[in-house]
């Protein structure tokens, strides 16, 4: 089963700012099918990002996805109010596992 | 409009049974996989099993494997999680999501809204 770790477990940020979100894996997620998601308080998880770097139906350009076989990296650019919220990463290259979540706060 | 509709909350004691479901609609249901994932309170996504409506095709996480039972009705199209012996530690919110290519399994595009699961004594 290929684990998901992600970094930090909690980024500390500012409106306007840039937030950073590592997924790193314990084998090679083949083809970079790996996805992101963003989930508030009380709500399902929202699709971000998918196969690595594209992104889904209706999400802003501020979210972008990069990354190949173990090291994955989603980036929020300026940060807006809205974006504070909990990430997962997500591999289906080899069955499916989440990541533990990376919690994005006001700082 | 896809929609996917989860049964409402449960509250249970040890040792009961429970069956929970998950309606679609506005898509062709049997081509899809669906797949239910568990969510603990305070805690992180679990993938816990997924299932291929058009054939019944079920595989599970091995964390799950022989704790829950997964299952369809096509003609209904609805999928089910069941248990036959609830534990506290089953306490818990449960989605279904459908992933979003045709007949694959990837990224989930639509998730229900949920299905909390209280067991208690």
């Amino acid at each position: 089963e290929i684990v998901l770790t992600q970094s930090p477990g909690t980024l500390s940020l500012s409106p306007g700012e840039r937030a950073t979100l590592s997924c790193r894996a314990s084998q090679s997620v083949s083809s970079s099918y790996l996805a992101w998601y963003q989930q508030k308080p009380g709500q399902a998880p929202r699709l971000l990002i998918y196969d690595a770097s594209s992104r889904a139906t209706g999400i802003p350009d501020r979210f972008s996805g990069s990354g190949s076989l173990t090291d994955f990296t989603l980036t929020i650019n300026r940060l807006e109010p809205e974006d504070f919220a909990v990430y997962y990463c997500q591999q289906y290259g080899s069955s499916l596992t989440f990541g533990g979540g990376t919690k994005v706060e006001i700082k | 409009e896809v929609q996917l509709v989860q049964s409402g909350a449960e509250v249970k004691k040890p040792g009961e049974s429970l069956k929970i479901s998950c309606k679609g609609s506005g898509y062709s249901f049997t081509k899809y996989w669906i797949a239910w994932v568990r969510q603990k309170p305070g805690k992180g996504l679990e993938w816990m099993g997924i299932i291929y409506v058009g054939d019944s095709e079920t595989r599970y996480s091995p964390s799950f494997q022989g704790q829950v039972t997964i299952s369809a009705d096509k003609s209904i199209s609805t999928a089910y999680l069941q248990w036959s012996s609830l534990k506290a530690s089953d306490t818990a919110m449960y989605y279904c999501a459908r992933p979003s290519r045709i007949g694959s399994i990837t990224d989930f595009d639509y998730w229900g809204q949920g299905t909390l699961v209280t067991v208690s004594s």
